[in-house]
């Protein structure tokens, strides 16, 4: 079954703004990873964060981690539009790095 | 970098054909993973391996199974292939450590007539 669900399916800025995903998830995890994906493409890794961490910065990215509320949120600062792509949330759990991933976010920055 | 690579980018078979997906990965992961990709259900784990002959059932393993012979290579087998299985597939690895993201192959976008 699923485990991570983003919110919102779909989102569309303007050049410029900030882009606010969220990811929500079930059981204990052990990290939770944000991955990015081009039209008709393979997912490429952006930012892991660990069960332990509750923030994190890559570039651009900032990423929060609550797992007491069980769910993530990725932002993405001043976007472009080549950040224009589907964004998926996974988790990693205690069981031979199986990973699951949600339905996603599909991001759409206009120029 | 990693590479993982997918045999085809384009598939199209008959129902009941069967049909095999590859997928070779370069950076020696121990984990290997089939997913397929449908419209809004992102993404559902098919079968993993963490060791060669080493298989696990992810969510959705009706229909298909799996081949791991060697390290590098994990193979997906549609044994007769259905409509509904018409889908992105999806191949990554990574290693067995915790912590470590996945890689992608660029996806085979398989049509079952």
């Amino acid at each position: 079954s699923q485990q991570g669900e983003e919110d919102p399916q779909a989102l569309s800025i303007q050049e410029g703004e900030n882009a606010t995903m969220n990811c929500s998830y079930k059981t204990s995890i052990n990290n939770l990873q944000w991955y990015r994906q081009n039209s008709g493409r393979g997912l490429v890794h952006l930012i892991l964060i660990r069960s332990n961490e509750r923030e994190k910065h890559s570039g651009r990215l900032r990423v929060t981690l609550d797992t007491s509320k069980k769910s993530s949120s990725l932002l993405i600062t001043a976007s472009r539009a080549a950040d224009t792509a589907s964004y998926f949330c996974a988790t990693e759990g205690y069981n031979n790095n199986d990973m699951r991933f949600g339905a996603g976010t599909r991001l759409t920055v206009k120029p | 970098d990693v590479k993982v690579t997918q045999s085809s980018r384009y598939l199209v078979k008959r129902t009941g054909e069967k049909v095999f997906l590859e997928c070779v990965q370069d950076m020696d992961h121990e984990n290997m993973f089939w997913y397929r990709q449908d419209p809004g259900l992102g993404l559902r784990l098919i079968y993993f391996s963490y060791d060669v002959k080493m298989k696990e059932k992810g969510d959705i393993p009706e229909g298909y199974s799996v081949s791991r012979e060697k390290k590098e290579r994990f193979s997906l087998i549609l044994e007769s292939a259905s409509t509904n299985q018409t889908s992105m597939y999806l191949c990554a690895s990574s290693l067995r450590d915790y912590n470590s993201p996945l890689h992608f192959g660029n996806g085979t976008r398989l049509t079952v007539t």
